[in-house]
């Protein structure tokens, strides 16, 4: 099965510094890749998601890069902000059109912009 | 759009008795409902997959007669924790996905927070 691995596990910033997430999957047949925000005690947020035909997306402050040969993708977050402290999941899976596939999360990264 | 609510938000039982958690999806029809658990400052770990009228497919190492999954209508599924015990303690989390729509994206809850004393 797919195995998500993600680094760092926390995450350091100043408010206004850029903050990089990355993530190395390990199933070829993967394409698509989402990115989810959560805050304390509540569920994950999709803030940004890519699939396998894109190398790169971007809104706004946060931008996702995704290059296949070496099954890796990364979230960017540009001019890091207080309210953008949480931990942050990137995931996998291999979607199929017409079914609901399973994601394969990654370990986590906690976020912390400091004024 | 892509609502999904979860109740309670938090719940206390005693050990031994059980509690029901649900998982509804407000303004979309969910052909298929996950039920993630995540313990403290972990990644969410995938316990199983519901279709609406089938039954639930578990994960490995998750006890389907402990783990009791029901996803009668296309709007609501429910997670029913039987004889919970301290361990079982945790954040349960669900998602909704539709067909109709983006089938590969899944819409999460809010999550409930179980406590067995």
């Amino acid at each position: 099965g797919e195995n998500v691995e993600q680094h760092p596990s926390t995450l350091s910033v100043q408010e206004g510094d850029s903050a990089v997430i990355k993530c190395t999957y390990s199933d070829s047949a993967s394409n698509y890749f989402p990115w989810y925000k959560q805050e304390l005690g509540k569920g994950p947020q999709l803030i940004i998601d890519i699939r396998s035909n894109v190398g790169e997306k971007k809104d706004q402050r946060i931008a996702v890069t995704l290059n296949k040969t070496a099954k890796h993708f990364s979230l960017h977050i540009t001019e890091t902000q207080p309210e953008d402290s949480a931990v942050y999941f990137c995931a996998a899976t291999p979607r199929r059109t017409g079914t609901a596939s399973k994601l394969t999360f990654g370990t986590g990264t906690r976020l912390q912009v400091t004024l | 759009g892509a609502v999904v609510s979860q109740h309670p938000s938090w719940v206390i039982c005693k050990s031994g008795t059980s509690v029901k958690i649900e998982c509804r999806s407000l303004d979309f029809q969910a052909t298929t409902m996950f039920w993630y658990r995540q313990f403290p400052k972990q990644s969410l770990m995938l316990m199983a997959t519901s279709n609406e009228g089938s039954k639930a497919t578990y994960e490995q190492g998750v006890e389907k007669d402990k783990f009791l999954i029901n996803h009668a209508s296309l709007t609501l599924s429910t997670l029913t924790v039987t004889s919970a015990h301290p361990e079982d303690s945790s954040f349960y989390i669900c998602s909704a996905s539709s067909t109709a729509v983006r089938s590969y994206e899944q819409y999460f809850g809010p999550g409930t927070r179980l406590t067995v004393t």
